[in-house]
């Protein structure tokens, strides 16, 4: 079992504020780190799957980082938007074999209009 | 674009009562998956699937849990005996490669047992 954390677990801002998040992982045998952004009533959808200690992604205004030496990955969200409203969840495969994720709770993010 | 569906949306069972819940995932993966969220708690793996064949399955996926791909499409997840405990939603997920590519996942479906 992976120990997976990710804080802060909710997060108000208001529109136009730039945001960040954390997850936190175990640096041993690490394998990928998966971020998935999750609306209300939709499917989880996976934003980025970073595999390289020093990977840094993007994705419009969200971007990702990875340090896996320290076992952390930091989500940006610059200029947040009410569409950006979800709940962020990341995730890593266990050392056994990449085909099981251990998520963590999650960071709900609410943006204020 | 392609998307995992999982029916039904919500299900209520009498506990001890067998359910089954279905997926259909995308068309040309080859690994598929289930996890579940409990009211508060992390998603949890439940299983994977690959080849006709579970790969691997945690702790959770107990004598009460079976898979099965009974056609080229539909992939689904039997609770033989349902506990109160076994209330969460269930998500099924597919991904083309191993786990180091993005999986997709279904929308849910809400489990409950009373």
């Amino acid at each position: 079992i992976l120990n997976v954390e990710q804080s802060p677990q909710s997060l108000h801002v208001q529109e136009g504020d730039s945001t960040n998040f954390t997850c936190s992982f175990p640096s041993s045998n690490f394998y990928a780190l998966h971020w998935y952004r999750w609306e209300t009533a939709k499917s989880p959808e996976a934003l980025f799957v970073m595999t390289l200690n020093g990977d840094e992604k993007k994705k419009g205004r969200i971007s990702a980082t990875l340090n896996t030496k320290e076992g952390y990955s930091y989500l940006y969200i610059k200029g947040s938007q009410p569409e950006d409203s979800a709940t962020y969840l990341c995730a890593s495969p266990d050392q056994t074999g990449a085909n099981n994720l251990f998520f963590g709770t999650g960071t709900r993010l609410t943006v204020i209009p | 674009e392609p998307e995992v569906t999982q029916t039904p949306s919500h299900q209520v069972t009498q506990m001890g009562q067998e359910v089954i819940l279905r997926c259909v995932p995308i068309s040309n993966h080859l690994y598929f998956y289930w996890y579940r969220q409990i009211l508060g708690q992390k998603v949890e793996f439940l299983v994977s699937f690959y080849n006709n064949e579970i790969s691997e399955k945690s702790e959770i996926f107990d004598d009460q849990f079976s898979v099965e791909r009974p056609d080229g499409s539909n992939f689904t997840l039997k609770i033989r005996s349902t506990k109160l405990e076994d209330s969460a939603m269930y998500f099924c997920a597919s991904s083309g490669t191993a786990m180091n590519t993005e999986a997709f996942f279904g929308q849910g479906t809400r489990l409950t047992v009373v």
